[in-house]
């Protein structure tokens, strides 16, 4: 199966800063990889997919990037509603497999 | 408005079955996979498979092949999450999900809280 190693595993971070999510593949994915926040008690919510395209609603501060085995998630200018916790997914082949998350904290 | 609703939290004690649900409604259910992923108290989230509701083909991650089961009834838009014999390990927060090919899981229910005790 495909290792997806995400870092940082938590953060801290103040309103307005720029906060960067990185994913590994252990082999390459093309672009076939998603985000996904989760805040406490909620079921995920697709951010990014295929790598850089944004979800329908989803603000423009998100963004990804990457292809092959690198792959970054950025928020722009972080807004009080962005503290949650971020995964990546990669669904290239079976098993689809998850990063371990990244909890994003108020700093 | 597309939605998919899970069944209610259960408890369950050890060795026993348990069927948990995933109603689709807003779409056309054969149209697209249902994934089921699984998380832990204050862990990750797991992927556990793939159903495809058309042909009820699926695809299980190695780490839940043989211990559960995925099954659609195409009459009433349902997909199901079985065990035959559950274990504390199980106890989790299940989520359904539909798989956008190209898009990945843009809809998701809102969970189902399972309680195994000892």
């Amino acid at each position: 199966a495909i290792q997806m190693t995400q870092s940082p595993s938590s953060l801290s971070a103040s309103v307005g800063d720029r906060v960067t999510i990185t994913c590994r593949a252990s082999q390459g994915i093309r672009n076939d990889l998603g985000w996904y926040q989760q805040k406490p008690g909620k079921a995920p919510k697709l951010l990014i997919y295929a790598t850089s395209s944004l979800q329908s609603g989803v603000p423009s501060r998100f963004s990804g990037s990457g292809s092959g085995t690198d792959f970054t998630l950025t928020i722009s200018s972080l807004q009080p509603e962005d503290f949650a916790t971020y995964y990546c997914l990669q669904d290239y082949n079976f098993p689809w497999t998850f990063g371990q998350g990244t909890k994003v904290e108020i700093k | 408005e597309v939605q998919l609703v899970q069944s209610g939290a259960e408890v369950k004690k050890s060795g026993e079955s348990l069927r948990i649900s995933c109603k689709g409604s807003g779409y056309s259910f054969t149209s697209y996979w249902i994934c089921w992923v699984r998380q832990m108290p204050g862990k990750g989230l797991e992927w556990m498979g793939r159903i495809d509701p058309s042909d009820s083909s699926t695809k299980y991650s190695p780490s839940f092949q043989g211990h559960v089961t995925m099954s659609v009834d195409k009459s009433t838009s349902t997909a199901y999450l079985q065990w035959s014999s559950l274990k504390a390990s199980d106890t989790a927060m299940y989520y359904c999900a539909r798989h956008e090919h190209d898009v990945g899981e843009g809809y998701w229910g809102q969970g189902t809280l399972v309680t195994v005790s000892s």
